[in-house]
């Protein structure tokens, strides 16, 4: 077991640019979720999934935003035509059994659009 | 709907004073709680978690918290603090049920003085 691990850790991008974030969660966990923390906030719920299957999305992920986990192991999130306030950090974790399950959460990827 | 409420952005105490970190939640079950901390630059770590078994909670270094249903609170306490505990720590609140989704409150920023 050696964690959720993401990648990468930091990207900087310009504005109108795509990026793209991995997550590599435990192995056995078949529940992934994405969050996004910005400066002084608790992490806010993106999307989560059940295996493959995307289960649901947040209000907060506009249509510029893409998450998949094909085969169920890894997920990546694409952010297209990156802007300012996009800028965040990407937290991704991982659980083995929902319902009363701690998150096990990756150390994050952050994101800075100049 | 869920949803959790750290009553203090910031604490401040001295090195070997206790510590208190107030969080209320508001859930339409009965929920699962949890403490989180993330210190600078770090992933997020599980403090402590209650899912409805003893309502006083005892987490790692030192730290427990008492679920109160009557008042809705999980407050977080320390008997003694150490200058390693200057962290961020997280309120999460979480329902039962196929759409398990954890709620992070906003965060305290606890400040420990010499």
């Amino acid at each position: 077991d050696t964690g959720v691990s993401q990648n990468p850790r930091h990207k900087i991008t310009k504005r109108g640019q795509n990026v793209t974030f991995r997550c590599d969660p435990i192995s056995e966990h078949n529940r992934l979720y994405w969050y996004r923390q910005t400066l002084g906030q608790g992490p806010e719920f993106l999307t989560y999934f059940q295996n493959e299957a995307q289960l649901e999305k947040s209000r907060l992920l506009s249509d510029r935003f893409s998450a998949e986990r094909p085969k169920g192991s890894f997920s990546t999130l694409e952010i297209q035509r990156t802007e300012q306030g996009d800028s965040a950090m990407y937290l991704c974790a991982s659980i083995e059994l929902a319902n009363t399950g701690e998150l096990f959460f990756g150390e994050g990827s952050r994101l800075t659009v100049l | 709907a869920q949803s959790v409420t750290q009553l203090d952005s910031h604490v401040s105490v001295s090195e070997g004073t206790p510590v208190l970190l107030r969080c209320n939640y508001s859930s339409s079950y009965s929920p699962s709680l949890f403490w989180y901390v993330q210190h600078p630059n770090k992933g997020l770590q599980l403090l402590l978690k209650y899912t409805s078994a003893a309502t006083l909670v005892k987490g790692i270094n030192g730290f427990e918290a008492e679920f109160k249903k009557s008042e809705t609170s999980f407050h977080l306490t320390k008997p003694s603090a150490h200058m390693s505990d200057a962290a961020e720590y997280f309120c999460v609140v979480s329902g039962p049920g196929g759409s398990y989704i954890p709620t992070f409150g906003r965060g305290t920023s606890l400040i420990v003085h010499p």
